[in-house]
């Protein structure tokens, strides 16, 4: 069974600060996804990863990076968190970029004060 | 770029009947249509998928159909029960290579008992 998970179900950040979101699966899956969910908008990608220390942009990438040293592990990162990021975090991986299931982990709602 | 458009945003049926959910997509390369189901708290996972080689492909209860030349898609859920309400996302990529999903705003689905 897929497993994907990510390093916090909820976190609470000031403006300005830097943040983490993490996420690890365990099915040896080349490609790894970043998406933000909000209410009327469904899911947007953010990055993806299709091998180790590669990325590509997504749809709205501003105001992030990404990280991706070991297969296992992808990174979010939010270099200055702003109010606007305030959101629902979701991490994917599969076996290929197009034409292949999502496992989807259980989602990060960021909050920025 | 692709761009998936969803109808209804919500549907609230009654236990017993059937709900129907439309997508429509832009890019006529699109070939790989897959269907993700998200409960209330829970990630989303895939339900059901179609490639464009075949009009209709159904599993117990739900049936996707797919009119390429319309560019459009549809999820069919026969005799609902009260476990199938959640919010339902249809999307859309081609089969290979880099493409990556492009989701729809998603459908909130109701069932009444």
């Amino acid at each position: 069974d897929v497993k994907v998970t990510q390093s916090s179900r909820y976190l609470v950040k000031r403006t300005g600060e830097k943040v983490f979101l993490e996420c690890v699966q365990d099915m040896d899956h080349e490609n790894m996804f970043w998406y933000r969910q909000d209410p009327g908008l469904g899911l947007r990608l953010i990055y993806f990863s299709y091998d180790v220390k590669m990325k590509e942009k997504g749809d709205i990438p501003e105001g992030y990076s990404v990280s991706r040293e070991k297969k296992e592990r992808f990174s979010l990162i939010l270099e200055s968190a702003s109010t606007n990021q305030t959101s629902m975090y979701l991490c994917a991986s599969s076996f290929a970029v197009g034409g292949e299931t999502q496992y989807f982990g259980p989602g990060t709602r960021l909050l920025v004060l | 770029g692709e761009n998936v458009e969803q109808h209804p945003s919500t549907l609230s049926v009654q236990e017993g009947d059937s709900a129907v959910i439309k997508c429509t997509y832009s890019d006529s390369a699109s070939n790989y249509f897959p269907w993700y189901k998200q409960e209330l708290g829970k990630r989303p996972q895939l339900i059901i998928d179609i490639r464009s080689n075949v009009g209709e492909k159904k599993d117990q209860r739900i049936a996707v159909t797919l009119n390429k030349t319309a560019k459009h898609f549809s999820l069919h859920i026969t005799e609902t029960q009260p476990e199938d309400s959640a919010v339902y996302f249809c999307a859309a990529s081609l089969n290979s290579g880099y493409s990556t999903l492009t989701f729809g705003k998603g459908t909130m689905l109701l069932v009444s008992p």
